[in-house]
């Protein structure tokens, strides 16, 4: 089955305390990317990526790092999390850079 | 930077009935768009797509509908049902942003019985 997997699904941390959510895609897509999710403001894009090794900013990039050494693996890293990274996060994926995106089910963090 | 706005955050509509929801882009340099819907407790899925060099596309009970003069989006549904109830977003590209989507803050569907 076609799919875009992130883990943990949900995530209580507390600040400064470093965490990684991984995201992985079974559909050999060259392009994935990170979005957060907050009530009244939408998806808003955290990084892109448009092929191994390619990364770029999207809207909202402060506070995170991704990597993407493989083409189906793209994990979002928050090197010391913050409470105003409190947020659901979507990874997402795509076979060509205007084309469908593909979620995940989402990530529920919570940093206290 | 630019966005990508909703009209009206809900909209409820009796089963059966056409569902319109509106959305304005303020980027006239974007060459394409998507509606994506999300249901609670799920990640968005596609709908419909849209590029800047047509003004409708129809799919399965939906169609997109582009006004590039004045930059506005729209979805219909025929027939909604029960299993539209979700919220629906539209997004943007920019043109020569590469996969820099912009979507909106989305918009509640809610079927009535």
């Amino acid at each position: 089955e076609a799919q875009v997997t992130q883990n943990p699904r949900y995530l209580i941390t507390v600040t400064g305390k470093k965490l990684t959510v991984t995201c992985s895609q079974n559909m050999n897509h060259e392009y994935m990317s990170w979005y957060r999710q907050d009530p009244g403001l939408g998806l808003r894009q955290i990084y892109y990526s448009m092929n191994v090794e390619v990364t770029d900013k999207g809207d909202v990039p402060e506070g995170y790092k991704v990597s993407r050494k493989e083409k189906r693996n793209f994990p979002l890293i928050l090197e010391s999390p913050s409470p105003n990274q409190t947020s659901l996060y979507f990874c997402a994926s795509s076979l060509e850079p205007t084309g469908e995106l593909f979620f995940g089910e989402g990530s529920r963090l919570t940093v206290l | 930077g630019e966005s990508v706005g909703l009209h009206l955050p809900t909209l409820s509509v009796q089963e059966g009935d056409n569902s319109i929801i509106n959305c304005a882009y303020s980027n006239s340099a974007s060459d394409y768009f998507i509606w994506y819907k999300q249901e609670s407790g799920k990640g968005p899925q596609f709908i419909i797509d849209i590029r800047s060099n047509m003004d409708k596309r129809q799919g399965q009970r939906v169609t997109v509908l582009l006004n590039k003069t004045v930059k506005h989006l729209s979805l219909q549904i025929a027939a909604t049902q029960p299993g539209d109830s979700a919220v629906y977003f539209c997004a943007e590209i920019p043109r020569g942003y590469g996969q820099n989507f912009v979507f909106g803050p989305g918009t509640r569907l809610s079927v009535l019985p």
